[in-house]
């Protein structure tokens, strides 16, 4: 199982763009990244899925390099309310796996 | 729908006693998975079932007993808990192998 490694904290301000770095130096072929989002006493919530190139939707973007070693989530003009831990996770794709583990996550903090 | 429902919401046990926490969705999903949650600490997994069938195991205490009647409902069974097994208990759901993980929003168990 590809293992994740992010930045255990970040702090950004209302308004600007925040961008999440996420390693996972053995990814396999089969492997795609997905982010989510959580908030205190809440389950995790799905933010963006991606294999290759870059994904965006209504609320990120995520970009994963031609090697796939590692990913990043970019948050445009965070908000008060994206305050939460965020979580990568790579895992298989239509694959016979269904073990999805989490890592350690990063909290960001967005001050006024 | 497009929700994981879980419940109860908040649990307080004792260590003798035999309680459930239960978690129903009704999106087809035939993967559903349980989490332990510390304060602080990512989401830990602890079962996955696939088409009503046990998958994995991640090593938990046999005081953890999952069990899946039927592909909508999944039910956690706990007995003989110790007080370091308080955490938030969450459930999650996907089609298979695909897509991303949906999470009830947790039962919170503390045992005394």
């Amino acid at each position: 199982l590809a293992k994740t490694t992010q930045p255990i904290s970040m702090d950004s301000y209302e308004g600007q763009e925040v961008n999440i770095t996420c390693s996972h130096n053995n990814i396999a072929t089969n492997d795609y990244i997905t982010w989510y989002q959580q908030f205190p006493s809440q389950g995790p919530r799905f933010i963006i899925q991606g294999y290759k190139t870059k994904v965006t939707n209504e609320v990120a973007s995520l970009f994963i390099p031609a090697d796939r070693k590692s990913s990043t989530l970019s948050l445009p003009r965070v908000s008060l309310s994206d305050t939460a831990v965020y979580y990568c996770l790579v895992g298989a794709y239509g694959g016979a796996t269904n073990k999805l583990i989490f890592g350690t996550g990063t909290l960001l903090a967005v001050q006024p | 729908d497009t929700e994981v429902t879980q419940t109860p919401k908040h649990l307080v046990m004792g260590m003798t006693n035999k309680k459930s926490l239960k978690c129903e969705q009704h999106m087809g999903h035939r993967a559903m998975y349980w989490y332990k949650q510390k304060a602080k600490k990512p989401p830990e997994l602890m079962f996955v079932y696939s088409y009503e069938k046990l998958s994995i195991n991640e090593s938990v205490p046999s005081r953890f007993s999952p069990e899946c009647p039927n592909s909508s409902l999944l039910n956690l069974h706990l007995h003989a808990l110790q007080p370091e097994d308080s955490a938030l208990y969450l459930c999650a759901s996907r089609y298979r192998g695909l897509g991303e993980l949906f999470f009830g929003e947790g039962s919170r168990l503390t045992v005394l």
